[in-house]
């Protein structure tokens, strides 16, 4: 069976700081997606990654994905008030649904 | 564009009713998707369609839960009884089908959040 481990499952900082999210598994993934969801809403997709060692930025999100394929990070610099919510990562398997983590609980007070 | 549309939003019942989840997906969208979250925790697949066909419904507990999709469109989901284990957040999500299902974007729906009581 496949999983996803996330780490921090919760993180409260203040506006402005920086912080990494990880996403990790035994399993190698052929791509690997990030969401975003707000309370009450759906996820929303931020980044997919494909290749090992892809690095993508999203204004002051920064998404790499492992060069094995097993593992992935979300950098957020200067977090703001408005990054608030659950972040997920998703990793897709060959011919497989996505399988999600846990999550990432993240607060950012100002 | 309108996105998934999913209702009720929210649902009360009690223990050993019966209950039913709609979901509208993107228009051209042939992959859909029901999700169930728990609070602070990722979704987790119940069931996928290729247009009408249930293509995977591994996850699903079909003592219970029931889904249809007959015009592969939209999409209902069902629990009959529903028990206290099955409150939750239950996620409509639809794809571009086809070969590559599985690298298109899925855009969810908001959402039913269920309360059995």
């Amino acid at each position: 069976t496949q999983l996803l481990e996330q780490s921090p499952q919760f993180l409260s900082i203040q506006e402005g700081e920086n912080l990494t999210v990880y996403c990790n598994s035994s399993s190698v993934f052929s791509s690997l997606q990030w969401y975003r969801q707000e309370p009450g809403e759906g996820p929303v997709l931020l980044v997919t990654v494909v290749t090992g060692g892809e690095v993508k930025k999203l204004k002051r999100l920064t998404f790499q994905f492992g060069d094995a394929r097993k593992d992935s990070s979300l950098h957020i610099t200067a977090a703001q008030p408005g990054d608030t919510g659950l972040y997920l990562c998703a990793g897709q398997g060959a011919g497989t649904a996505l399988i999600f983590g846990k999550g990432t609980t993240l607060s950012v007070s100002s | 564009e309108a996105g998934v549309v999913q209702s009720p939003r929210y649902k009360i019942i009690e223990k050993k009713q019966p209950v039913a989840f709609w979901c509208n997906p993107i228009s051209g969208h042939n992959t859909l998707y029901w999700y169930l979250q728990n609070l602070g925790q990722g979704p987790e697949l119940l069931i996928r369609y290729e247009n009408e066909e249930a293509v995977d419904d591994s996850q699903l507990p079909k003592d219970r839960f029931s889904a249809e999709r007959l015009k592969g469109v939209d999409s209902t989901l069902k629990i009959q009884p529903a028990e206290l284990g099955d409150s939750a957040v239950y996620l409509c999500a639809s794809s571009l089908g086809g070969r590559y299902w599985g690298y298109n974007e899925q855009f969810f729906g908001p959402g039913t959040r269920l309360t059995v009581l």
